[in-house]
């Protein structure tokens, strides 16, 4: 059973839809990002959540907006999606981000596809 | 840009073998060391965070070593069983500059075990 629970596990969408994806963590932790992974590619950073403050924005088109109301939650909004944003999106919790030894607890992940 | 690579990028074992594969990473602003373990239609599940030079870590049959100064960690599974089939990340954990705290990931070795 995993800590970090994410929504949906599978979207399809159109170019044109507007979706969020949303994680939720039960660990305690404060930290939570959003990553991505296309095919053939490691996973990449996009966004990173401190007590709730965006701390981090790896240079994401728009068109993704994230939103951290609280610790235990983190969602990623959609909107005007492009073909090549199909891939796995992957949520992550932590103790804190920055200097911590501490491992990332992911969740299983949501399979976006945009037609 | 970090360049974090895995080798081999797919290894095939049978059950009983022992294995091993390797990550390099930047030797400098090195903060620490992480491997995952990602079974398909699962989530990644941290094995080891690693921050010392020279350190060993061990859990079960998988051990991993490190080397800062000339960046390279091992992995290590002894006896591979079936179930020990999955891609095995290494990301690295960045000291300072525009790597702090992020995790950067290579892009994975995948290891299947035949009965």
């Amino acid at each position: 059973e995993t800590g970090v629970t994410q929504t949906p596990r599978h979207l399809v969408m159109g170019m044109t839809n507007k979706k969020s994806l949303k994680c939720e963590q039960h660990l305690g932790h404060n930290a939570m990002y959003w990553y991505k992974q296309s095919a053939k590619k490691p996973l990449e950073l996009m966004f990173v959540y401190n007590f709730k403050e965006q701390t981090e924005n790896n240079s994401v088109p728009s068109r993704f907006s994230p939103e951290c109301p609280n610790s235990s939650h983190l969602f990623l909004h959609l909107h005007t999606l492009q073909p090549e944003d199909s891939a796995l999106y992957l949520c992550a919790s932590s103790q804190v981000a920055g200097y911590s030894n501490q491992p990332q607890h992911f969740g299983d992940g949501t399979r976006l596809s945009i037609l | 840009i970090l360049n974090v690579e895995q080798s081999p990028q797919s290894l095939h074992v049978q059950e009983g073998d022992s294995t091993n594969f390797t990550c390099s990473f930047p030797s400098s602003n090195f903060y620490a060391l992480h491997w995952y373990r990602w079974e398909t239609a699962k989530s990644p599940e941290a094995l080891f965070v690693m921050t010392l030079n020279g350190d060993e870590k061990k859990k079960g049959r998988i051990s991993a070593t490190l080397n800062t100064k000339e960046g390279y960690s091992y992995l290590y599974i002894k006896g591979s069983q079936p179930e020990d089939s999955a891609t095995y990340l290494c990301a690295f954990q960045g000291a300072g500059g525009t790597s702090y705290g992020k995790l950067t990931f290579g892009q994975g070795t995948i290891l299947t075990v035949h009965p």
